[in-house]
């Protein structure tokens, strides 16, 4: 099975822009889709993003998704930062017939 | 409107066994993967286990591989997760997950229940 690192925490102003990275250790990140996963305190997950670009209706458009084969890694990008975008985010995928979760990050916005 | 209620959970002793179930409502149930995310207190998201829409295909974490057992009974649209040989690595809320869209497989979790805790404890 493969590992995806995420950094632990990030922290951006309101108004900003912010990219949260997701790097797969072996294996291509483009041979399995990546979903993101956003979680607020006390809270259960809730999908941003899906099939490594897509957004779930009600999601707004200032999240956006990709992947970068290159450096074998997904980014979840949240433009125009608000307060209420703190939270826990969680990259995931899977390979055969397991799903792996990255360990998670932490983003603050102040 | 989805929904996925959690049940089962409580405290048990290490050794110990116990059934989770997760009865799901608003959405054809048989044409979705289900599975089992837990996450124990302070820390990450772990996948536990996954289903596809006809139980045909099943997945588990190494960490669970054995003793654990993930089953669903469509006619009842309920998923359910055996725990057996249970230790304190176990402890954890223990979230039921439905996939995004009705392909059948259980890749990802596009809903996600409340949750149900599980303590192992002496």
């Amino acid at each position: 099975n493969f590992v995806l690192t995420q950094p632990h925490s990030v922290s951006e102003s309101p108004g900003k822009t912010v990219t949260l990275s997701c790097t797969r250790s072996s294996g291509s990140i483009a041979s399995n889709y990546v979903q993101w996963y956003q979680q607020r305190p006390g809270s259960s997950p809730t999908t941003v993003i899906y099939e490594d670009n897509k957004r779930p209706s009600g999601v707004p458009d200032r999240f956006s998704g990709s992947i970068d084969s290159s450096s074998n890694s997904a980014s979840l990008t949240i433009s125009g930062l608000k307060t209420e975008d703190g939270a826990d985010y969680y990259c995931q995928s899977y390979d055969g017939s397991n799903q792996v979760f990255g360990g998670g990050t932490k983003l603050t916005v102040l | 409107e989805v929904q996925l209620v959690e049940s089962g959970g409580g405290v048990v002793r290490p050794g110990g066994s116990l059934r989770l179930s997760c009865a799901a409502s608003g959405f054809t149930f048989n044409h979705y993967g289900m599975n089992w995310v837990r996450q124990a207190p302070g820390k990450g998201l772990e996948w536990v286990s996954g289903i596809n829409w006809n139980g045909g295909s099943t997945g588990y974490a190494d960490s669970v591989k054995g003793r654990f057992t993930i089953s669903r009974d469509n006619a009842k649209n309920s998923l359910y997760l055996q725990m057996n040989s249970l230790g304190a690595e176990d402890t954890a809320l223990y979230y039921c997950a439905r996939a995004t869209s009705a392909s059948g497989s259980y890749f990802n979790c596009g809903y996600w229940g409340q949750g149900t805790l599980v303590t192992v404890s002496s």
